[in-house]
């Protein structure tokens, strides 16, 4: 069985300043580990992905996500928010189970940056 | 390349009927998902087709059901609709069933039941 907790389900910055959503999972497998972000009215776009290769992965419009097994945390960071990063935001954990690949969404956190 | 699309955008039913929505899979991807997304919640997973059987299926009734065409276009099919149906469902479709492929998503149809 696979899930995934983000802990905060608001977050609001200030343009400019840095961006923390946390996620934490949880998976009977070695889990594959996605951000995606979804604009209101808009489909889910993907922000990065960790699949098993560097703990640390970098994806689009500066933001990037440390992967620690340890801690089973996938965190979201980026240094300095802009207006346009505002939107929804949710941690997505998929491992193999069967011969499908479940996604299993957290429950959203929403983003919030203020001028 | 085009991406996944998704038709219709919007769409209104009657608790009791029947509904079809249908998604066209991004050029070259056999592997098509469906997933639910109640207002003010994250996406729940119904079922996935890969090359056009399904292999995978959440916790959703039997009245929840889908196909595959040979061009991997899939359709899903909600029968007697409940007010609970209500929300937007998304279609992703993926190069492969795996678990580290990216699932590239269509911007979903809105379904609302009254």
């Amino acid at each position: 069985a696979q899930s995934v907790t983000q802990l905060d389900s608001h977050v609001s910055v200030s343009e400019g300043t840095p961006v923390l959503l946390r996620c934490n999972y949880s998976s009977s497998y070695s889990p594959s580990l996605f951000w995606y972000v979804q604009h209101p009215n808009k489909g889910l776009q993907l922000l990065l992905k960790y699949t098993s290769a560097a703990t640390l992965v970098k994806g689009i419009n500066g933001f990037e996500a440390e992967f620690k097994k340890s801690e089973t945390s996938f965190h979201l960071t980026k240094p300095s928010a802009h207006m346009s990063d505002a939107a929804e935001y949710f941690c997505v954990v998929s491992a193999p189970g069967g011969s499908a690949r479940q996604l299993t969404f957290g429950s959203g956190t929403q983003l919030t940056v203020l001028p | 390349e085009t991406g996944v699309t998704q038709s219709p955008t919007h769409l209104i039913k009657t608790r009791g009927q029947q509904v079809t929505l249908r998604c066209s899979s991004q050029s070259g991807h056999n592997t098509v998902s469906w997933y639910q997304q109640a207002l003010g919640q994250g996406p729940q997973f119904i079922f996935q087709y890969y090359r056009e059987e399904e292999n995978g299926r959440g916790n959703f009734p039997p009245r929840f059901s889908g196909l595959q065409f040979p061009n991997y276009s899939s359709e899903l099919n909600v029968n007697a609709l409940e007010l609970d149906d209500s929300a937007l469902y998304l279609c992703a479709s993926s190069p492969g069933q795996g678990a580290r492929t990216e699932a590239f998503f269509g911007q979903g149809t809105r379904l609302t039941v009254v």
